[in-house]
């Protein structure tokens, strides 16, 4: 079966650590996105990647880290400089070019 | 800064009614929009994408696009307590970054 995976699905973070949260895709996509989403919010674009070793900024980036050393996997860390972290986080991933963008089953972080 | 905006609801409307869901978009040179079904406490899931000015249909849902008036809609035919849910337009940006922006979302309530 094709799909996006993330885990794990329910995270608990005390203040001051980092945690990183797992995304892995078999579709053979190209493109992979981290969002946000928080209770009645639309989804905020964390980091995205188009390409393997390769990745940009978007719009809520600070306090956030990711990498892309494989096609398959685009790990997302959420560092202690992220002020306020629990929320909702969701993977996506898309072929090259294309804009429809399928999301894994997210990951709900909670700050203790 | 590129908007997408959505009617908040709840919208509700009886079993066997049809519902219907508008999105409106800022930036003029978007050429792809989709609509998203997102269950509470469950990732987005793509229900319609459509790319050209008019209707595009798929079994009950009905998805419309109007570039000039920079206006998207859905509609769902025969509503089910089933579509009961968040839905979510998205637009992509122009220029070939793969990036959609998300509208917060309307939620929707089908009353048996």
């Amino acid at each position: 079966d094709g799909g996006i995976t993330q885990s794990p699905k329910y995270l608990f973070r005390k203040e001051g650590q980092n945690v990183t949260l797992s995304c892995e895709q078999n579709l053979n996509h190209d493109a992979m996105y981290w969002y946000r989403q928080d209770p009645g919010q639309g989804l905020r674009l964390i980091y995205y990647s188009q390409i393997v070793n390769d990745f940009q900024k978007g719009d809520i980036a600070e306090g956030y880290s990711v990498s892309r050393e494989k096609k398959e996997s685009f790990p997302l860390t959420v560092t202690s400089a992220q002020k306020n972290p629990t929320a909702f986080y969701l993977c996506a991933s898309s072929r090259a070019g294309g804009n429809e963008q399928f999301f894994g089953p997210g990951t709900r972080l909670t700050v203790l | 800064q590129k908007e997408v905006e959505q009617n908040s609801g709840p919208l509700s409307v009886p079993e066997g009614a049809i519902a219907s869901l508008n999105c409106t978009y800022s930036d003029r040179g978007s050429q792809s929009f989709f609509w998203y079904r997102q269950y509470s406490g469950k990732s987005p899931e793509l229900i319609m994408s459509i790319y050209s000015n008019g209707d595009k249909e798929d079994g009950r849902f009905t998805a419309q696009l109007n570039k000039a008036s920079q206006y998207v809609s859905l509609l769902i035919r025969d509503s089910q307590p089933s579509d009961s849910a968040t839905y979510l337009c998205a637009v992509g940006l122009s220029g070939n970054t793969g990036k959609l922006i998300f509208g917060q979302g309307t939620t929707l309530q089908v009353k048996p």
